[in-house]
């Protein structure tokens, strides 16, 4: 399994980015996926999913402002930022998502190395 | 303010034992499975325990984790100098929304 981000770069803020992870190693389609972030120097926070089906979640920081998808026939997720904050700056990091639509909730089993978006004039 | 609370820090000697807590509540520990990550810094984090208790392949069985209500903690015995990382406890909210605990460093002393 590959898991390989880009899109990340300098932004400033109210601008918009759009962040691919190109995956590799297994059948895409078959999975949920998701993105989780990372400020400089804090923890991880989760910010979006996407089904098999594309069914969408999003964190409540996010919601309205991100938009998650993916393009099954090109193996590739999507995260496209709008209306960014400083508050956005993070590395983000795509990783595959194990069971993710189960009652008791899903995992990430596998992580991009992650691409780092900064939001700053 | 992270949902699920992790204590900051803890440190053990090499070869001793140490464990790791993530406390939650009804809404996601409670009636949710948990899953643990290993970080070191500057790389991805690394499914370390998934289910409350299953270690992945490749996981060594010095690494365990268990649940009880709106707790989950994460065992490592035999520490090694290469186990110093960052842990974080992850679960899923009844909001349909994954809730990580703000992480803990260990270090092996």
């Amino acid at each position: 399994v590959q898991l390989l981000e880009s899109g990340g770069g300098l932004v400033q803020p109210g601008g918009s980015l759009r962040l691919s992870c190109a995956a590799s190693g297994f059948t895409f389609s078959s999975y949920a996926m998701s993105w989780v972030r990372q400020a400089p120097g804090k923890g991880l926070e989760w910010v979006s999913s996407i089904s098999v089906s594309a069914k969408t979640y999003y964190a409540d920081s996010v919601k309205g402002r991100f938009t998650i998808s993916r393009d099954n026939s090109k193996n590739t997720l999507y995260l496209h930022m709008n209306s960014l904050r400083a508050e956005d700056t993070a590395v983000y990091y795509c990783a595959k998502a194990e069971q993710l639509e189960r009652r008791q909730g899903g995992y990430f089993d596998y992580w991009g190395q992650g691409t780092l978006a900064t939001v700053s004039s | 303010q992270s949902v699920l609370t992790q204590p900051p820090s803890v440190s053990a000697a090499p070869g001793q034992k140490v464990t790791i807590s993530c406390s939650g509540s009804s809404s996601n520990i409670g009636k949710n499975y948990v899953s643990w990550y290993q970080q070191f810094p500057g790389t991805a984090p690394k499914l370390l325990i998934y289910d409350n208790n299953k270690r992945p392949s490749g996981i060594p069985d010095r690494f365990s984790g268990s649940k009880s209500g709106t707790s989950a903690t994460l065992g490592i015995t035999g520490l090694q100098t290469g186990d110093e990382a960052d842990y974080y406890c992850v679960a899923w909210d009844s909001s349909l929304s994954a809730v990580f605990g703000g992480g803990t460093k260990l270090t092996v002393l």
